[in-house]
């Protein structure tokens, strides 16, 4: 298995764009977790899915978020209109659904909003 | 509170040991964890510990756990350059939701 795939890597826009942040979960894993990672506030917990379905979503911070599962093999995190705030290093990670089940992490996706 | 504390920042000498230190917040994580970032990567399991143990040692690895003040603690022996990175407690809480503390960067000097 390739592990967690994200895309783009990098990704420059300008303010009021449309972002849209993918990732490719590992075959067979049925959590997601959507994270967000900063210097000023670390590693925040945006959004995640048990076997496709949101299960918390406190963590997103405006109605500008949004994620979606529609399958076990994808995963989208939206942002529209984004804001330089914005600009952060967005991971994706899955695991298992195990008791004790590492959560193995996506390269991030790089995002900045100019 | 509602977050798993860390401290920021540790510099250490090559050849000394590192201590990270954690304060997490529920009392019915079954596991916690240390994950371990390098430089523009995402975060790797590093070890873990089970809530019913109070010790784990993994190689140069040491995790103590104090489950009355819901202290973890993480010690490496004989740090190398290649330990500096940032590291990561990480709870998972009844909902089945992973927090991760806020990291310490850790700075290994030659």
């Amino acid at each position: 298995d390739a592990g967690v795939i994200q895309s783009p890597r990098h990704e420059v826009t300008e303010m009021g764009q449309e972002v849209t942040l993918r990732c490719k979960p590992i075959s067979g894993h049925n959590s997601l977790f959507w994270y967000r990672q900063t210097m000023m506030r670390g590693l925040e917990l945006l959004i995640y899915f048990n076997n496709n379905v949101p299960i918390d979503d406190s963590g997103m911070p405006e109605d500008r978020f949004s994620a979606k599962m529609p399958n076990a093999s994808f995963s989208t995190l939206k942002i529209q209109p984004s804001e330089p705030r914005d600009s952060a290093v967005y991971f994706c990670a899955t695991e298992g659904g195990a008791v004790n089940t590492e959560a193995f992490f996506g390269q991030g996706t790089r995002l900045t909003v100019v | 509170g509602e977050d798993v504390e860390q401290s920021l920042f540790l510099s250490v000498r090559e050849g000394d040991s590192s201590v990270i230190n954690c304060t997490y917040t529920d009392s019915s994580s079954t596991y916690l964890y240390w994950y371990k970032q390098e430089p523009g990567a995402g975060l790797q399991l590093l070890t873990y510990i089970f809530s019913n143990m109070d010790m784990k040692q993994d190689q140069r690895l040491t995790v103590l756990l104090n489950k009355k003040d819901k202290h973890l603690s993480l010690r490496i022996a004989d740090t190398q350059t290649g330990d500096s990175a940032i590291y990561f407690c990480a709870e998972v809480r009844a909902t089945g939701k992973l927090i991760f503390g806020q990291g310490t960067t850790l700075q290994v000097k030659p």
